[in-house]
């Protein structure tokens, strides 16, 4: 099975701070990961897919990037309603894989 | 508008048997691969099992392996996981998930405790 290891598992940031997030593949994956957002008690909601396809309605300020085994996720600049858990997912493999999780908390 | 519905989700004994449901709609369900996947109360998300868009392929994470059960009804627009022999490790938030993750469903609760 693929394994993604995503970090840091929590980061503390000022509203307007750039932040970012790793994730990497034990294997290639191409560019087939996705970045989600979850919110307390709320499904997650897919942002990126592709690696660095902003899906729609998604606003600018977040980003995808990367290829094969590393890839990034970037907030460029926090605003207080990104409060929460992001995941990356690979689906090289119908046997999806999901990294930790990275909770984002406002300063 | 795509959606997904759960719902069959509850409060159930270990060694018990549960179903749950997922009703699509706003696309055409029977064109897409569904998959099921799961997350415990405050952990992160695992997924548990696979079908494609006419159930010729399936698979389970090894977790649930020989006793939950995938299967789809394409007329109804229906996705289903038959859980058996449920242990309290299988309590979590069940989501049905569209294809590659663009859409997911509001999830529903299986708590597994005597």
């Amino acid at each position: 099975d693929f394994q993604m290891t995503q970090s840091p598992s929590s980061l503390s940031a000022s509203v307007g701070d750039r932040v970012t997030i790793t994730c990497q593949a034990s294997q290639d994956i191409s560019i087939y990961l996705n970045w989600y957002q979850q919110k307390l008690g709320k499904a997650p909601k897919l942002l990126i897919s592709d690696a660095s396809y902003l899906e729609t309605g998604v606003p600018p300020r977040f980003s995808g990037g990367g290829s094969g085994t590393d890839f990034t996720f970037t907030i460029s600049s926090v605003q207080a309603e990104d409060i929460a858990t992001y995941y990356c997912q690979q689906y090289a493999d119908l046997r999806y894989t999901f990294g930790q999780g990275t909770k984002l908390e406002i300063k | 508008e795509v959606q997904l519905v759960e719902s069959g989700g509850g409060l159930v004994q270990p060694g018990r048997s549960l179903r749950l449901s997922c009703t699509g709609s706003g696309f055409s369900f029977d064109n897409y691969a569904m998959h099921w996947v799961r997350q415990a109360p405050g952990k992160g998300l695992e997924w548990v099992s696979y079908i494609s868009w006419n159930s010729g392929s399936i698979d389970y994470a090894d977790s649930v392996k020989g006793r939950f059960t995938i299967s789809r009804d394409n007329a109804k627009n229906s996705l289903y996981l038959q859980m058996n022999s449920l242990r309290p490790e299988d309590t979590a938030f069940y989501y049905c998930v569209k294809d590659t993750g663009g859409a997911w469903g509001q999830g529903t609760l299986v708590t597994v405790s005597s």
